[in-house]
C-alpha cells in the first residue's frame, strides 16, 4: 500500500467525450506526477505538479490537462478523447525533502475509448 | 532528452535460476536510476535506486542492480528466482537535481515456472 487512491477504477468513454481522473495522495505528498501506460509498453510521463501549478509535461497535447488541489488531490482531464488514449493511468505522489522522482503509485485507472 | 532501453521483453526462468534483466539509457548528464515491479492486478512498486555513492545497490526481496556509467548501463540480478517473482519489471531513469522528469523502459515480464 502506497497511500495513493485513484477513481475510478475503470471507464468507459466513446470518442470525443471528456473525462476526468481523480488520485488522492498522502498528507505531506506535495507533488504529483500522472502517466499513460499504454498496453505493453511503460508508463509515459503527462506532467507533474507541485504546489498547485504544473512543473513540467511531457510529449501529450494541451487537451491533457490537469489540476492539483490544496487537500493533496489531483485530477487529469482529458477532452475530445481518441481511440489512442485507451490506456492505464496512473498517478504517481512524490513527498516533501525526498526529490520528486522518488514517487509512490497509485493503482492506476483503466480508460477504454470506443 | 533521456531514454531507456529494457531489452528483454518476456524472460522464462525455473524456480532457483539466477536473474539479470538489462537496462541501458541514454541522457548527456548525472541520472537517478530505479527499477520497478509490477506484479499482477497490482500497482508499481520501488524495487531499488541509485542517487550516488555505491554503484551496487540492494533492494527489496533480495534485488540488487549495479550502476556501470561507462557503459550507462543499470542491470537488475537477484541470485535465485521463486514463482512470486513472476511480474513485469519496469527499469527508470530521472535526471539529478531541479525538476526531475522520469522516463521508464517499456518492461520485461518474468515468469518463473515452479
Amino acid at each position: 500500500e502506497t497511500g495513493v487512491t485513484q477513481s475510478p477504477t475503470h471507464l468507459i468513454k466513446t470518442r470525443g467525450q471528456q473525462v476526468t481522473l481523480r488520485c488522492s495522495s498522502q498528507s505531506g505528498h506535495n507533488t504529483v506526477s500522472w502517466y499513460q501506460q499504454a498496453l505493453g509498453q511503460g508508463p509515459q510521463f503527462i506532467f507533474q505538479y507541485y504546489r498547485e501549478e504544473e512543473n513540467g509535461r511531457g510529449n501529450f497535447p494541451p487537451r491533457f490537462s490537469g489540476l492539483q488541489f490544496p487537500n493533496y488531490s489531483s485530477e487529469l482531464n482529458v477532452n475530445a478523447l481518441e481511440l489512442d488514449d485507451s490506456a492505464l493511468y496512473l498517478c504517481a505522489s512524490s513527498p516533501v525533502g525526498q526529490g520528486t522522482d522518488t514517487q509512490y503509485f497509485g493503482p492506476g485507472t483503466r480508460l477504454t475509448v470506443l | 532528452a533521456q531514454s531507456v532501453s529494457q531489452h528483454n521483453h518476456h524472460v522464462i526462468l525455473s524456480e532457483a535460476a539466477s536473474l539479470e534483466l538489462g537496462c541501458n539509457y541514454s541522457y548527456g548528464g548525472t541520472v537517478n536510476l530505479f527499477w520497478y515491479v509490477q506484479y499482477p492486478g497490482q500497482h508499481l512498486q520501488l524495487l531499488l535506486k541509485y542517487f550516488s555513492g555505491d554503484p551496487l545497490v540492494k533492494g527489496i526481496k533480495g534485488f540488487e542492480a549495479e550502476f556501470i556509467k561507462s557503459k550507462f548501463s543499470f542491470n537488475l540480478r537477484k541470485p535465485s528466482v521463486q514463482w512470486s517473482d513472476t511480474a513485469e519489471y519496469f527499469c527508470a531513469v530521472s535526471n539529478s537535481g531541479g525538476y526531475q522528469k522520469v522516463t521508464f523502459g517499456t518492461g520485461t515480464k518474468l515468469q518463473v515456472i515452479p
